[in-house]
């Protein structure tokens, strides 16, 4: 199972970009990329999804480099509600359980 | 999109008893469902996987007499904490993966239960 690593904790603030970086340099070939948010006693929810290069959805931006070895979530415009912790895993549901790794908690500030 | 449905959502029981906790799928049909702990401030920490018709399968470490899995039917799962003690009490969630999808699929989470024996 690839291993993740991220940082454990970001700040920012209200209307700022804020790109959290996940590293996971022995990702298989099969396996995507996933992206959580979890907030306080509540289950985790999809954010986003990606194989390679860039995907983007109405929340979030996901880029990854060609060698796939790490990722960067990027939330535009980030508002209070965005407060949470972030997880990136990595791997493919369908074959292989997914293990969450500790995740970064992103505080925003007005 | 898919919904997953956990229930009860917080529950406090004396210590010695035994909790069930369900969690449903309720617009599709999950043949693989996952169960996780996770106590404050920490990550989620996978206790089972629990495939429809079938014995679950637990991690390393996690006392399968304790916490009794069963998947009867492709939209629900349950989870029994036997004869629960203090140390027992965490937040557990639970997570399904729609059935004849792609290996690329995400996961879907229930919104958890918070466990408390006193």
């Amino acid at each position: 199972l690839a291993k993740t690593t991220q940082p454990i904790s970001m700040d920012s603030y209200e209307g700022q970009e804020v790109n959290i970086t996940c590293s996971h340099n022995n990702i298989a070939t099969n396996d995507y990329i996933t992206w959580y948010q979890q907030f306080p006693s509540q289950g985790p929810r999809f954010i986003i999804q990606g194989y390679k290069t860039k995907v983007t959805n109405e929340v979030a931006s996901l880029f990854i480099p060609a060698d796939r070895k790490s990722s960067t979530l990027s939330l535009p415009r980030v508002s209070l509600s965005d407060t949470a912790v972030y997880y990136c895993l990595v791997g493919n549901s369908g074959y292989s359980t997914l293990t969450f790794g500790k995740g970064t908690m992103l505080l925003v500030s007005p | 999109g898919a919904v997953v449905s956990q229930h009860p959502s917080r529950v406090i029981c004396k210590s010695g008893t035994s909790v069930k906790i369900e969690c449903r799928s309720l617009d599709f049909q999950a043949t693989t469902m996952f169960w996780y702990r996770q106590f404050p401030k920490q990550s989620l920490m996978l206790m089972a996987t629990s495939n429809e018709g079938s014995k679950a399968t637990y991690e390393q470490g996690v006392e399968k007499d304790k916490f009794l899995i069963n998947h009867a039917s492709l939209t629900l799962s349950t989870l029994t904490v036997t004869s629960a003690h203090p140390e027992d009490s965490s937040f557990y969630i639970c997570s399904a993966i729609p059935r004849d999808r792609g290996f690329n699929e995400k996961l879907f989470f229930g919104s958890g239960t918070q466990l408390s024996v006193l």
